[in-house]
């Protein structure tokens, strides 16, 4: 069973446009990080949301945890083809050194 | 960036021949791990570990064994590899830093390994 769904599992978009990944699950975490992939490389820390409710934004890219804690979204404003890549949800459910619960990710393409 | 190293980078062997991965980082992090991802399945984890000589098994850890000599080293070990086993691995370490907190994860760069 997996524990987050991520949605969409793909996403292929023209450059300009707005969209977003949704993070979803009956879990609740005590922090929830978003990471971005690209090929050949190790995942990229993005953001970690730690209080319910709670929205960070890192240039165009709006985060926000929900309420309960139990998901989480990710909106692209104005998509540029270097935002191509997959991102990837991954939720904690303890303190020190949690283990964390990774979503499959979303592969987004961004064409110019 | 986190100071995470992983060698080799790249690796072919055949079934049946140990392989060792080396993770090497210089943040003094305590915790580290070990990951696997595969097409549809993300990253699965391997093994941890939260101290030198502290270990415990992930979702995925049948085959593989681990060892932490020094806070700065996490090996993982293929005993014996299996074509099953050809997979990207990633290194994870996590401690206390900027985003307060012990739970955020900072990667290596993977190592591509195919047995053959």
């Amino acid at each position: 069973t997996q524990l987050l769904e991520q949605s969409p599992q793909f996403l292929s978009i023209q450059e300009g446009e707005n969209l977003t990944v949704y993070c979803n699950s009956s879990s609740v975490f005590s922090s929830l990080q978003w990471y971005r992939q690209e090929p050949g490389e190790g995942p990229v820390l993005l953001v970690t949301v730690v209080t319910g409710g709670e929205v960070k934004k890192l240039k165009r890219l709006t985060f926000q945890f929900g309420d309960a804690r139990k998901d989480s979204s990710l909106h692209i404003t104005a998509a540029q083809p270097g935002d191509t890549g997959l991102y990837l949800c991954a939720g904690a459910r303890g303190t020190s050194g949690s283990r964390l619960t990774f979503g499959e990710g979303t592969q987004l393409t961004v064409n110019p | 960036d986190a100071g995470i190293t992983q060698s080799p980078r790249h690796k072919v062997t055949e079934t049946g021949t140990p392989v060792t991965l080396r993770c090497h980082q210089t943040e003094n992090h305590r915790y580290m791990y070990w990951y696997r991802q595969d097409p549809g399945h993300g990253l699965r984890l391997i093994h941890y570990s939260y101290g030198v000589k502290d270990t415990d098994k992930g979702e995925v850890s049948d085959g593989y064994s681990v060892s932490r000599s020094k806070t700065e080293d996490f090996l993982l070990t293929l005993e014996s590899a299996t074509s099953s086993q050809t997979s990207v691995y990633f290194c994870a370490i996590s401690g206390w830093g900027l985003a307060g907190t012990t739970d955020t994860q900072y990667f290596g760069p993977g190592t591509r390994l195919t047995v053959l």
